[in-house]
């Protein structure tokens, strides 16, 4: 238990359907991130959301939505997704330092378990 | 473009025995961390090395930091079914908290 949830764990839909992942952190962080797994390719990083606000959108395609209604909280908005898209979707929260002059070393990045995506 | 390149891609050992898995790039890391991410989990942190030249030991797991800061290499000794999982390595940019991560060894140790 690292302190991120996620739901659903397992997720099944159709091209057309509209769904959302939600992840929840309990650890007090004020950043949360994105992050697609795919197999033998590296974690992709989605989205960042420092102090709720969207601080980085990696080229994610449109029918991906993000919203972050508070630091706690987290939701990955899925519409007219595409068989490609199928792939391990990772939550993780960490605790970022804003102006934080030496930036050698790293909060550590605490992942929920994933939600396990198919499209059909 | 994969920034980190992790070797080998797969491994698998007998019970007892030990490997080391590496991790590489191009450029000067400002840290670098080593997850290990089991099946239907998260992955979860093991270490975060910032000196070149940096060694650190967590039980049977000893994590070496190149001196030019661009390498990193993970040694297990005496390998346990445990071990098994994903070891995926991450570094940051200076200035910047975000992580980049490679590619990963999958490691399987059989009893």
């Amino acid at each position: 238990e690292t302190g991120v949830t996620q739901t659903p764990r397992h997720l099944v839909m159709g091209m057309t359907n509209k769904k959302s992942l939600k992840c929840e952190q309990h650890l007090g962080h004020n950043a949360m991130y994105w992050y697609k797994q795919s197999a033998k390719k590296p974690l992709e990083l989605m989205f960042v959301y420092n102090f709720k606000e969207q601080t980085e959108n990696n080229s994610v395609p449109s029918r991906f939505s993000p919203e972050c209604p508070n630091s706690s909280h987290l939701f990955l908005h899925l519409h007219t997704l595409q068989p490609e898209d199928s792939a391990l979707y990772l939550c993780a929260s960490s605790q970022v330092w804003p102006g934080l002059a030496d930036s050698r070393g790293t909060d550590t990045q605490y992942f929920g378990p994933g939600t396990r995506l198919t499209v059909l | 473009t994969q920034l980190l390149e992790q070797s080998p891609q797969f491994l698998s050992i007998q019970e007892g025995e030990n490997l080391t898995v590496y991790c590489n790039s191009s450029s000067v890391f400002s840290s670098l961390q080593w997850y290990r991410q089991e099946p239907g989990e998260g992955p979860v942190l093991l270490v975060t090395v910032v000196t070149g030249g940096e060694v650190k030991k967590l039980k049977r797991l000893t994590f070496q930091f190149g001196d030019a800061r661009k390498d990193s290499s993970l040694h297990i000794t005496a390998a346990q079914p445990g071990d098994t999982g994903l070891y995926l390595c991450a570094k940051t940019e200076p200035n910047d908290y975000k992580l980049s991560f490679g590619a990963g060894t999958t490691v399987t140790v059989r009893a």
